[in-house]
Order: C-alpha cells, then structure tokens, then sequence
C-alpha cells in the first residue's frame, strides 16, 4: 500500500467547466475526508465519508459541489460550472475510525480555474 | 476566531541553526494534538502526534511540546537543514467522534545556506 493517492495532480480548466478529481485511501482505512487548501492558510474541512456514507458536508460545500464514495473504497469529487474561486488545493486524507494515530493525507490536486 | 493559532507566520533561519515554532489553540478538551510538515504543492505530513496526557514527542531533529494547562504547543527544529524549507501545521483533533481536525495556518520555515 502506498498511501493516500490522488488525481490528478495538476488541473487546469476554464472557468464554466466540470471537473472530477478522485482519491484512493489507504485500503484498511474506512474513512475518507476532502479538504481545500489555498496559499497561505491551512486546509478546509469540506466532507467526509464513512465506508460509502458521506456523513458530514461543511457549508462550503456548495450545490456546485458534490462528493461520493460509491462502494466504500476510492472516492470522487466533482465541481460543476467552476469559478475562478474554485482555484485552489484539493486534499483527499483516509483514517480508520477513532485514528487518533493513522490520519494520513494524499499529495493532492492543484486545481487552476482560467 | 480560528480554534489554532500559530506564530510567527513565517520565518527565515540559517542552515544548521535552531528554530521553535508556536501554536496556540482552544479546543478543549481534544483528543490528540498533530506537527505536519508540507512542501510546496504537496499534501502535509505528519511529524508528530501527542495526546493530551503527553508532553513531549520526538521525531529525528523534530521535538514537538504540549501545555495543555495553557493550551501551548511548540515545534522545535534541531541544526536546521534546507530541506526543512516547508510549512509547518498545528493540527488538533476534535473531540466530537467523527475524527475532524482544526487546523492552524501553518508557520511557514525558510532555511537559507
């Protein structure tokens, strides 16, 4: 196992676009949570999933946004119509429930709205 | 008011130098209290990971301390390398089951030769 992946790395896409960007968490790991990054401040809960339920939404999560975990394992997020707003780091991190030590986050997708 | 606080915000030190990093927060209780370190365009990593009956934990040239009276925490930094070049992150986890963190805004490390 080679920890949390993400996809892609890098996107840019014009503003108006739709964009999918997936996460791969640590097999054993029955939750999977998304975060947005942007310069200088620190992650942004936006959802998390435990096994395929997605049991929290953060009000950042705008209907434009939406997230799914369809059979518990990698999960997908998906931004409609972006903004240049929506320019920032995608982080996808995993954990098992109660990790107080295994919270492990992938490397991310820069996403770049022109 | 952000639950983590963390200073200074950025800093340049001398290669081979010490540094300490700083973080405030006010969750309390919490269940644990995290160090990660992130490059540039990268996912954050994790340093350290304290509970909070611990005071002290070590990892390599990382020393992480926690207060918990005074809801303190610190990241030292022993003979600084330029790989420590990096944003270092004050994570605290939530008590409220789900397993959520509260993040700081990072101290951000420049070390120069």
């Amino acid at each position: 196992d080679t920890g949390v992946s993400q996809d892609p790395r890098h996107k840019i896409t014009k503003r108006g676009q739709n964009v999918t960007f997936r996460c791969d968490p640590i097999s054993e790991h029955n939750r999977l949570y998304w975060y947005r990054q942007t310069l200088g401040q620190g992650p942004e809960f936006l959802t998390y999933f435990q096994n395929e339920a997605q049991l929290e939404k953060s009000r950042l999560l705008s209907d434009r946004f939406s997230a799914e975990r369809p059979k518990g394992s990698f999960s997908t997020l998906e931004i409609q119509r972006t903004e240049q707003g929506d320019s920032a780091m995608y982080l996808c991190a995993s954990s098992v429930t109660g990790g107080a030590g295994g919270y492990t986050f992938g490397s991310g997708t820069r996403l770049t709205v022109v | 008011k952000n639950q983590v606080e963390q200073s200074p915000q950025s800093l340049i030190i001398l290669e081979g130098k010490n540094c300490t990093l700083q973080c405030n927060y006010t969750v309390s209780p919490f269940s644990n209290l995290r160090w990660y370190k992130q490059d540039t365009g990268r996912g954050p990593v994790s340093l350290t990971i304290m509970t909070f009956s611990e005071n002290t934990k070590s990892n390599g040239r990382y020393t992480a301390t926690l207060d918990a009276d005074t809801k303190q925490s610190s990241l030292h930094i022993t003979a600084s390398q330029l790989s420590d070049s990096a944003s270092y992150i004050c994570v605290v986890s939530l008590p409220y089951g789900n397993n959520r963190l509260a993040f700081g805004k990072g101290n951000q490390v420049v070390v120069i030769p």
